[in-house]
């Protein structure tokens, strides 16, 4: 079955700087690459996702990336604000049978 | 619309007992699938159903079981709880397709 791997599993961002997460997969048969953001206490939410016909994506400060050759994604968020504040995973997968990687705490300092 | 919908929110058990949770969604999707969350481990799939009578196992399914009798509904059960089975419990929807899940708001489910 499909391997998700996230990276960092924390990351620490002053306001208004770049944040990047990175993650890898392992089944070549993925297809579908979303990112969720989960505030404390809530539920995860699907921020943008990008299909494996798409190299990339954007949505205002929120960027995602694929590169299906090397079987890694990422997630770029510009002009970091405390409201990004949260944990960030990523999944793979085909067919709705999909994998979510570890999650990555990310922290914006004002 | 409300989406998806968890009962319970928050749960205590003893071990050894049984409970069941229950997922509502009122979105007409196709598939539902329930995880659970454990600090530092991500979302791993329990049990998915891509329709109506119809359940499959995912990572980590024992000690679990499900059913979809109602499109709209899919239930959780523990037989025989364990304290490794304190954990969240996170119920979402999707539908036919590759596309986003929508999660229900959880069950913090605790086994003493």
């Amino acid at each position: 079955g499909e391997n998700v791997e996230q990276h960092p599993s924390t990351l620490s961002v002053q306001e208004g700087d770049s944040a990047v997460i990175k993650c890898t997969y392992s089944d070549s048969a993925s297809n579908y690459f979303p990112w969720y953001k989960q505030e404390l206490g809530k539920r995860p939410q699907l921020i943008i996702d990008i299909r494996s016909n798409v190299g990339e994506k954007k949505d205002q400060r929120i960027a995602v990336t694929l590169n299906k050759t090397a079987k890694h994604f990422s997630l770029h968020i510009t002009e970091t604000q405390p409201e990004d504040s949260a944990v960030y995973f990523c999944a793979a997968g085909y067919n709705n049978d999909m994998r979510f990687g570890a999650g990555t705490r990310l922290t914006v300092k004002p | 619309n409300a989406g998806v919908t968890q009962t319970p929110k928050f749960r205590v058990l003893k071990t050894g007992q049984s409970m069941t949770l229950l997922c509502a969604q009122d979105m007409n999707h196709e598939y539902m699938y329930w995880y659970r969350q454990d600090p530092g481990m991500g979302l791993r799939l329990i049990h998915y159903s891509v329709g109506e009578g119809t359940t499959a196992k995912g990572e980590v399914p024992d000690g679990y079981n499900v059913s979809r009798l109602k499109k709209q509904n899919f239930l959780l059960g523990l037989e025989s709880a364990a304290p490794s089975q304190t954990s969240v419990y996170f119920c979402a929807s999707s539908g036919t397709g590759a596309r986003g899940y929508t999660f229900g708001s959880g069950t913090r489910l605790t086994v003493v």
